[in-house]
């Protein structure tokens, strides 16, 4: 059971450069998220998902666009990269139990751009 | 803006020794939650808290939550080297029982435990 699976682990970008940092999750969980955290910051919602087809935005999307056409993947694209979207990212996955909402993290994407 | 602010940015403790983090917040939730980040690595769950709940316990961590302080505190009790890590609140906002994983963190506590 793999969990959330994140790639690349570390990539440098230039400025004006796309990518796309994929994440998937084996758990069939129906929510989705990605995170960037920047130091001193703490951790920031860029995009989730509540499932296939559905997608909305967080607290900082503008750079970033999401698409969600399976359970599993959520890859998160970097359209024209900056040197404020340096930062690591996080991809989480989520389902709703009797107990609450526990939210798995993939291990992070570090990413620079230059 | 981030809705959760932590007390203290950094805590170095000796083995044994209990340590102790807190969390405030600004505006109303459903549950809090405290996640470890170790060095490189992502984020695990440590335990949540309902707004209704005051206490939970969970091992060797005791989680308080007062809602008319909007505060939240994480105890660990008799720390090993193995808790080093970064800890974090995070506060859910979602309103009625179904969370979508939409949470706001505070910028973490450091915790250095030395052997």
């Amino acid at each position: 059971n793999a969990g959330v699976t994140q790639t690349p682990k570390f990539q440098v970008l230039k400025t004006g450069q796309s990518m796309t940092l994929q994440c998937a999750q084996d758990m069939n969980h129906e929510y989705m998220s990605w995170y960037r955290q920047d130091p001193g910051m703490g951790l920031r919602l860029i995009h989730y998902s509540v499932g296939a087809g559905i997608t909305d935005q967080g607290e900082v999307p503008n750079g970033y666009n999401v698409s969600r056409s399976t359970t599993e993947d959520f890859p998160l694209r970097l359209l024209s990269a900056a040197p404020s979207q340096t930062s690591v990212y996080f991809c989480a996955s989520s389902y709703f139990g009797v107990a609450g909402n526990t939210i798995y993290f993939g291990e992070g994407s570090w990413l620079t751009v230059v | 803006s981030q809705q959760g602010e932590e007390d203290p940015q950094a805590l170095s403790i000796q083995e044994g020794e209990n340590a102790t983090m807190n969390c405030s917040y600004k505006t109303s939730i459903n549950n809090l939650q405290w996640y470890r980040q170790n060095s490189g690595r992502g984020l695990v769950h440590l335990i949540l808290i309902r707004s209704n709940e005051r206490e939970k316990h969970s091992g060797r961590l005791r989680v308080t939550l007062d809602t008319s302080k909007k505060s939240s505190s994480l105890l660990i009790t008799a720390s090993r080297a193995a808790d080093t890590a970064s800890y974090f609140c995070a506060t859910d906002l979602t309103a009625g029982g179904t969370s979508y994983g939409k949470l706001t963190f505070g910028q973490g506590t450091i915790l250095t435990v030395h052997p």
